[in-house]
């Protein structure tokens, strides 16, 4: 079956520095891929689709690329800031169209 | 502010009781999906809604129902409650017109089963 899996460890960082996210995926070949960032007891926030024809994709300090062949989407937040602390989600378009979620990399940015 | 809101936004219920959970939002949303999210996990998709008809659905078992209504609110039904379901109920709608795979989230129900 479709399988998502992100870090299930929390990242810790200081301020300033490049979080780096992983999300990894199996069994399927998704037309795109999309990444959420969730605060606790709040609903899902969309920040980025990438598409499976595009290698990288950027916004302010944001960065995500999607590699095909290894199957893996990487999230970067560049000069992160205690703000930026919070869970973030990949998801992907199943085979029926619907999204599929990992379980989330909680992010702790210490300033 | 995606214009979508969720009613109510804590519930307590008690094993094998039924409950109600609803999601309203702007005109014209005429896909709503819900998603179960239990505590350190991702959503799990339940099921679809397009033009008031179920249009694809989760691993969830019938007692989980939904209606979606022409004033594009929409309700999520859970029968005979199980601990299991304790959890946060989200529910998404996608833009009415232009990007349709982008969706916009409500701020959830916490659902308690004791």
């Amino acid at each position: 079956s479709q399988k998502i899996e992100q870090n299930s460890e929390a990242l810790n960082i200081q301020e300033g520095k490049t979080a780096t996210l992983t999300c990894n995926y199996t069994n399927y070949s998704p037309a795109y891929l999309q990444w959420y960032r969730q605060d606790p007891g709040r609903g899902p926030v969309f920040l980025l689709l990438i598409r499976e024809n595009e290698k990288e994709k950027r916004k302010e300090r944001l960065k995500v690329t999607f590699d095909t062949t290894l199957k893996q989407s990487l999230f970067h937040i560049t000069a992160s800031q205690p703000a930026d602390s919070a869970t973030y989600l990949c998801a992907l378009e199943s085979n029926t169209g619907k999204l599929i979620f990992g379980q989330g990399t909680t992010l702790q940015v210490k300033p | 502010e995606t214009g979508v809101t969720q009613s109510p936004t804590h519930l307590i219920k008690t094993r094998g009781q039924q409950v109600t959970l609803r999601c309203s939002s702007q005109s014209g949303h005429n896909t709503v999906s819900w998603y179960q999210q239990a505590l350190g996990q991702g959503p799990q998709f339940i099921f679809q809604y397009y033009r008031e008809e179920e249009n694809g659905r989760g691993n969830f078992p019938p007692r989980f129902s939904g209606l979606q209504f022409p004033n594009y609110s929409s309700e999520l039904n859970v029968n005979a409650l199980e601990l299991d379901d304790s959890a946060l109920y989200l529910c998404a709608v996608y833009p009415a017109s232009g990007d349709q795979e982008t969706q916009y989230f409500g701020p959830g129900t916490r659902l308690l089963v004791l």
